[in-house]
């Protein structure tokens, strides 16, 4: 069973259109995080979920916005996307305080999207 | 200046040599760190974690942290082609964590 999983793998859309992309853990964990890596496999931090509660955004444009339903799940919803969004998105999940350090143990296998 | 530094490489090695990465940080506040490995088009993978300055060995990876000079290296000894992938390093406190822009590594046979 896979750990993390995001849907779509793949995205390929229009300037200004709207999307989202799902995540899911099966752990348990009660952290859950995305990220984006750009082309130059830099990979930065945007939004941090603890128990479906905010506890990081980190100066991303108000167009990206996470919902968590419930605690195994956190979606981001882009509006309006730029050229600039094309990256690959990663979500990822740490287990409680204690247990690996509450390091982003798991992270998915990415969604590539490319705006065009 | 970075929070994380990290030479991107590449760095191609013969198979079999032990291979040295490096990372430095400037915020002594973090106090988690890590490595992680990530294979092409796929997500970065925990290898090793640490806490407190010193070593920590699993299998042929090691890692090490020097917290006076905000230092930290994986080694691989034995390295294999398996081993060709880009090592990220990151660096935590409280919820945050900061990434290493990574080293691409090459393991020849």
């Amino acid at each position: 069973d896979t750990a993390v999983s995001q849907t779509p793998k793949y995205l390929v859309t229009q300037m200004g259109n709207d999307k989202s992309i799902k995540c899911e853990q099966n752990l348990g964990h009660d952290t859950m995080y995305w990220y984006k890596q750009d082309s130059k496999k830099f990979l930065k931090i945007m939004f941090s979920y603890n128990n479906k509660e905010l506890i990081i955004n980190e100066t991303v444009p108000n167009r990206f916005s996470p919902k968590s339903p419930d605690k195994a799940h956190l979606n981001l919803h882009i509006n309006s996307l730029e050229l600039g969004d094309s990256a690959v998105y990663f979500c990822a999940s740490s287990p409680p305080q204690g247990v690996l350090g509450n390091t982003e143990a798991f992270f998915g296998q990415g969604t590539r999207l490319t705006v065009v | 200046q970075k929070e994380v530094e990290q030479d991107p490489g590449p760095l191609s090695v013969p198979e079999g040599a032990i291979v040295s990465l490096n990372c430095t940080y400037s915020n002594s506040a973090f106090q988690y760190f890590m490595w992680y490995r990530q294979y092409s088009r796929k997500g970065p993978e925990l290898l090793m974690y640490t806490y407190s300055s010193g070593n920590k060995e699993d299998g042929r990876f090691t890692a090490q942290v020097d917290k006076s000079s905000k230092y930290i290296s994986l080694f691989i000894r034995d390295s294999q082609p398996s081993d060709s992938a880009t090592y990220l390093c990151a660096i935590k406190g409280g919820f945050k964590t900061i990434f290493g822009a990574g080293t691409r590594l090459f393991v020849k046979a």
